[in-house]
């Protein structure tokens, strides 16, 4: 089983849809989850982390599930710009290595 | 004002050469990581270094040798290059305290062996 798992992609979606993203991760012990972005030929950059009690950032949600170690991310009236790359990931310490899932692609048409 | 920065941009070399890729963080940050992005886009840890020691040194040929002269530097030096090193390199930094330790990254150096 891969540490972390995402949904196959891609996703195409109309601008304003709303999709989501899945993930699943196989460390219990794991302390910290994010969300990044990448898009095309550039680095990953991070979107937002994601905490128990879930969180909000404009049209992004993301929420996670330590009992069943899963992690998901809403984008909510889709834009043209948030075509890119969503990769789910995961820490387990402090100082330690990201994991990192294979990366859904996210395609928003006009 | 780049937070991390790596240079070169683009790699080309040929097989058997010695290369090098310099990453600098002026973010402050006490750890830094070499991360390998294949042609499947997979990104995955090769070392890390916390105040210039090596705290993680993951399943790479001894062909690789990170060296890290202070905390906002760490190179990584390629020697005898194959064909199968074809793959962009990414920097990162990240500060130790509170969660959730979320990782910056430099913008790549895209390695093409010939």
């Amino acid at each position: 089983r891969k540490e972390v798992e995402q949904d196959p992609g891609p996703f195409n979606v109309p601008e304003g849809a709303t999709v989501a993203f899945n993930c699943t991760y196989s460390n219990s012990a794991s302390q910290s989850f994010f969300w990044y972005r990448q898009d095309c030929r550039k680095e990953p950059k991070l979107l937002m982390s994601v905490y128990s009690s879930g969180n909000e950032d404009g049209r992004f949600t993301a929420q996670l599930n330590r009992a069943s170690q899963y992690i998901s991310l809403l984008i909510r009236d889709s834009k043209l710009s948030d075509s890119a790359t969503y990769l789910c990931v995961v820490n387990w310490r402090q100082g330690g290595k990201l994991i990192f899932g294979q990366g859904t692609e996210l395609s928003v048409k006009p | 004002d780049t937070a991390v920065s790596q240079t070169p941009k683009y790699l080309v070399t040929q097989m058997g050469n010695d290369k090098s890729i310099k990453c600098e963080q002026n973010l402050g940050h006490d750890t830094m990581y070499w991360y390998k992005q294949d042609s499947k886009k997979f990104l995955k840890i090769m070392f890390s270094y916390n105040n210039k020691e090596l705290i993680i040194n993951e399943t790479v040929p001894n062909r690789f040798s990170p060296k890290s002269p202070d905390k906002a530097h760490l190179n990584l030096h390629i020697n005898s290059l194959e064909l199968g090193d074809s793959a962009v390199y990414f920097c990162a930094s990240s500060q130790e305290g509170q969660l959730p330790y979320e990782q910056y990254f430099g913008p790549g150096t895209r390695l093409t062996v010939t």
